[in-house]
């Protein structure tokens, strides 16, 4: 079985802080993604990352920056967390042409 | 600007009955789609994909059809239950690597 692991569950953050949000693959696969999931806007993409050290940016990148040092591992960094970045945060992990597998998800709160 | 949308937010339907999500989206490019359904607190579950070179996919209960013409896809969920009450969304790849989600649908089967 394919395991997607976010280093956290729930987060509890101060405005201005820098936050990192960990994710780790064991399935070596190519694509890696973040997506922040809001009510009532479903899944945006934040970054995803086809390789190891490349990055695009998706449809709302502003106040974000990754890492992908490694293949088995995607970094998702708030510079300067701000109370508009409050959402729950979702790693994928996916190959070409097949289905992307989801880790647990991380609720982050910024207060 | 919404690529791939659910105009639906909810849909209720009997247990036994048939459920039907809809999905729309406006970019030609996509050639890869697939449904993902979403508990509270747990990251999304891969259901079903189909290709853009197909126009029906069938996995036991779930089957997806594809309207390239119309740049429509559609889950129908036969007879549905009551585990099947969550969160439904429709997602769409662009080459291979970028991965677009709709905003959801959420399904309640009553029994």
């Amino acid at each position: 079985d394919v395991k997607v692991t976010q280093s956290s569950r729930y987060l509890v953050k101060r405005t201005g802080e820098k936050v990192f949000l960990e994710c780790v693959q064991d399935m070596d696969h190519e694509n890696m993604f973040w997506y922040r999931q809001d009510p009532g806007l479903g899944l945006r993409l934040i970054y995803f990352s086809y390789d190891v050290k490349m990055k695009e940016k998706g449809d709302i990148p502003e106040g974000y920056s990754v890492s992908r040092e490694k293949k088995e591992r995607f970094s998702l960094i708030l510079e300067s967390a701000s109370t508009n970045q409050t959402s729950m945060y979702l790693c994928a992990t996916k190959r070409r042409y097949t289905e992307a597998f989801f880790g647990q998800g991380t609720r982050l709160t910024v207060v | 600007d919404q690529q791939v949308k659910q105009n639906s937010p909810s849909l209720s339907v009997q247990e036994g009955r048939i459920s039907i999500l809809n999905c729309d989206y406006t970019n030609s490019m996509f050639d890869y789609f697939l449904w993902y359904k979403k508990y509270p607190a747990e990251g999304p579950t891969f259901l079903i994909s189909i290709s853009s070179i197909k126009d029906k996919n069938e996995d036991g209960r779930f089957t997806v059809f594809l309207n390239k013409s119309a740049k429509h896809l559609s889950l129908h969920i036969v007879p549905s239950q009551p585990g099947d009450s969550a969160v439904y969304f429709c997602a769409a790849a662009q080459g291979a690597q970028k991965l677009v989600f709709g905003q959801g649908t959420r399904l309640t089967i009553n029994p």
